[in-house]
């Protein structure tokens, strides 16, 4: 069945390196959402990717959605310990786009 | 206000009882959702519905109802609450014609069944 493949499951780092989140998809994905939980909370939605080879950016992050639409990425510069939290890829797929397919996150924890 | 209002925020209850988790939203969406999560399993959806009469189940809908009450108003009920079905609970709306492609979830149930 179509699922997405989210890694890694954990990410550990020290304030100020990089993180980076990936999701694999096995198909060709229609489009794909980002979202970040933080510790007691809920999904917030980031952003949504829709063309090939698409590059976005909110501030320190970096989201890409690859040139065969079959993966994804988050990448963050210079973390800071406001980006703790679970990050998800949920995406959807062309004649089934009534409900998105989630990863299962990636935990990020900061070290200051 | 928050857009999406789910209650109670947590609840404990006992196994076999009946419970009933309820979402409304101010956001004017007609598509909403139930969602729970579990520690490394991501979301998984129960249920959902994109208008009143337009219900569907999710991955994991056994063990559960819902009810789509108006356009605003969505809830989930579990018929006997039995211990495997401790989580979290999450509504979410969305509205991809209107726009809003993200989902808006609200702040969650916690439900315990003990």
């Amino acid at each position: 069945g179509q699922q997405v493949m989210q890694i890694p499951q954990y990410q550990h780092v020290q304030e100020g390196e990089d993180f980076t989140t990936y999701c694999n998809s096995s198909t060709t994905l229609s489009n794909i959402q980002w979202y970040k939980q933080r510790p007691g909370g809920h999904p917030v939605f980031l952003i949504q990717l829709v063309k090939s080879g698409e590059v976005k950016k909110q501030k320190r992050l970096t989201f890409q959605f690859g040139e065969a639409k079959k993966n994804s990425s988050l990448h963050i510069t210079a973390t800071q310990t406001t980006d703790v939290g679970t990050y998800f890829c949920a995406g959807s797929y062309a004649g089934n786009n009534r409900k998105l397919i989630w990863g299962l996150g990636t935990s990020l924890a900061v070290n200051p | 206000d928050a857009d999406v209002t789910q209650t109670p925020r947590n609840r404990i209850t006992k196994t076999g009882k009946r419970i009933m988790l309820e979402c409304s939203q101010t956001k004017g969406h007609d598509r909403m959702y139930w969602y729970r999560q579990d520690p490394g399993l991501g979301l998984r959806l129960i249920y959902y519905s994109f208008d009143v009469k337009d219900i569907n189940k999710g991955e994991i809908s056994d063990g559960y109802s819902v009810s789509r009450q108006a356009q605003a108003k969505f809830s989930l009920s579990l018929e006997s609450a039995i211990p495997n079905q401790t989580a979290l609970y999450f509504c979410a709306t969305s509205d991809p014609t209107g726009g809003s492609y993200g989902y808006t979830f609200g702040s969650g149930t916690r439900l315990t069944v003990v």
